[in-house]
C-alpha cells in the first residue's frame, strides 16, 4: 500500500495566487514526520518545510505553510503569492521513528507550474 | 555554512563498469543516507550510514554498497552497472537517523550506456 499519496501529477497556478499541494500519509506508527521537498529541473532537492506528528500547531516557513489535519492524515503545503520560480516538482516525504528508521518515504510528486 | 555536496555532478559510464559516487554532509551532521531517483519517479532509499556502520537498507540489491569515513563523509559504490542504474543519486544529511533535518545535495546524475 502506498505510504505516500500525493493525487495531483500537475498543478497550475496564477503568479501572485495561492496554491495548494494535497498529500495524505498511512502510518501506524505514533512517532513520524512529514517533510515537503522542492525539486526544480536542475534536481536538488530542496528542504522546503516540517511537521512533527506531534506538533500543536501547523508549520510555516515564510510563504509556505503545511496544512497538518492528523486525524484525516493528510499533510498539505500551501504556497502563498505564488512566484514564477516556485515552478518546479513538490514531493511531499514521511519518516517513521519506529516502523522505518528514520528513512524517508516519499510521494510520487506534483508538477507545479505557475503562470504569469 | 557548506550544505550537501556531492560529487561528481554527472557521470557516464558503460555497462558493467563500476562508479563511486561522493557525498559531504551538512556541516555538524553525522548521518548519510543515499536515493535513487529514476526519471518522473520519487527518490526511493538505498541506505544510511552512521558511525560508519550501515544502519538500515533498502530494497536494493548487493551490487549497491557504501561506506562512511570518520569525518562522516560517504560514498556510493556501485558494481557491474546496469542500464537500469541510470538516475539522479541523491544524498541526503542529518544529525541522526531521527532529526527532524533532513538536507540533500544538488545529487550526481548516472547515465549508463
Amino acid at each position: 500500500a502506498q505510504k505516500i499519496t500525493q493525487t495531483q501529477p500537475g498543478m497550475f497556478v496564477q503568479e501572485k495566487e495561492a496554491v495548494t499541494l494535497d498529500c495524505t500519509y498511512d502510518t501506524s506508527d505514533p512517532s513520524y514526520g512529514l517533510f515537503w521537498y522542492k525539486q526544480p529541473s536542475s534536481g536538488e532537492m530542496i528542504f522546503l518545510i516540517y511537521q512533527g506528528s506531534y506538533d500543536q500547531q501547523n508549520a510555516t516557513e515564510g510563504r509556505y505553510s503545511l496544512n497538518f489535519q492528523k486525524a484525516r492524515k493528510s499533510a498539505n503545503l500551501v504556497i502563498s503569492a505564488s512566484q514564477l520560480g516556485d515552478s518546479a516538482m513538490y514531493f511531499c516525504a514521511m519518516r517513521e521513528v519506529y516502523n522505518q528508521g528514520g528513512k524517508l518515504i516519499f510521494g510520487q510528486g506534483t508538477e507545479l507550474s505557475v503562470k504569469p | 555554512d557548506a550544505g550537501v555536496t556531492q560529487s561528481p555532478t554527472h557521470l557516464i559510464k558503460t555497462r558493467g563498469q563500476q562508479v563511486t559516487l561522493r557525498c559531504s554532509p551538512k556541516s555538524g551532521h553525522d548521518t548519510v543516507s543515499w536515493y535513487q531517483q529514476a526519471l518522473g519517479q520519487e527518490p526511493q532509499f538505498i541506505f544510511q550510514y552512521y558511525e560508519e556502520e550501515e544502519r538500515q537498507r533498502g530494497n536494493f540489491p548487493d551490487r549497491f554498497s557504501g561506506h562512511q569515513f570518520p569525518n562522516y563523509s560517504s560514498e556510493l559504490n556501485v558494481n557491474a552497472l546496469l542500464l537500469g542504474d541510470s538516475a539522479l543519486y541523491l544524498c541526503a544529511s542529518s544529525l541522526g537517523s531521527q532529526n527532524t533535518e533532513a538536507f540533500f545535495g544538488q545529487g550526481t546524475r548516472l547515465t549508463v550506456v
